[in-house]
């Protein structure tokens, strides 16, 4: 298995500018999760998906879209990028939700970084 | 808003001795968990510990949890220069789907 993949690795983007982060899974997980990690605050959570055609806002969503329309795959839209969104952004994924408490596996991360 | 905060921020010791990296929140959890992150990496699950336990250990590791003070404490002991990495702890709490992270606490371990 693969775990969690994100593409790409690093990105450079002009503010205004829109681009897609992709995530993917191939361990079969329910649940699917965006983190943003910046420095000095540790992560935070942006979007996260409970199974297909289920998202939900986290604490820091505005800027940002997701879908979940295949249980493997969860995209992050950055609408239009601003220099506030340069971070590192981590996507997650769990085989179930996390109420009953469950771990999350990590993809390498996304550097993005907005001139 | 962060639930947990770990303590110290920073952490540096000699290979071999033992390091206690702690974790504080505020409200009412139904489980604790705790990852490591090597440098520029993605976060690596090392344990997890419910409300209505109060200790767990795996290999070097030994968890503990006071509901009742609302921490939390890792140890690692025998630490090696590999052990070097930062350590976050994240709550769950009941009917929630969010896990919240901390700050994180640095830990150098030097050969």
């Amino acid at each position: 298995n693969a775990g969690v993949t994100q593409t790409p690795k690093f990105q450079v983007l002009k503010t205004g500018q829109s681009m897609t982060l992709q995530c993917a899974q191939d361990m079969n997980h329910e649940y699917m999760s965006w983190y943003r990690q910046d420095p000095g605050m540790g992560l935070r959570l942006i979007h996260y998906s409970v199974g297909a055609g289920i998202t939900d806002q986290g604490e820091v969503p505005n800027g940002y879209n997701v879908s979940r329309s295949t249980t493997e795959d969860f995209p992050l839209r950055l609408l239009s990028a601003a220099p506030s969104q340069t971070s590192v952004y981590f996507c997650a994924s769990s085989y179930s939700p996390l109420a009953g408490g469950e771990t999350q596996y990590f993809g390498p991360g996304t550097r993005l970084l907005v001139l | 808003s962060q639930q947990g905060e770990e303590d110290p921020q920073a952490l540096s010791i000699q290979e071999g001795e033992n390091a206690t990296m702690n974790c504080s929140y505020k409200t009412s959890i139904n489980n604790l968990q705790w990852y490591r992150q090597n440098s520029g990496r993605g976060l690596v699950h090392l344990i997890l510990i419910r409300s209505n336990e109060r200790e767990k250990h795996s290999g070097r590791l030994r968890v503990t949890l006071d509901t009742s003070k609302k921490s939390s404490s890792l140890l690692i002991t025998a630490s090696r220069a590999a052990d070097t990495a930062s350590y976050f702890c994240a709550t769950g709490q009941g009917g929630s789907e969010k896990l919240v992270f901390g700050k994180g606490t640095k830990l150098t371990v030097n050969p």
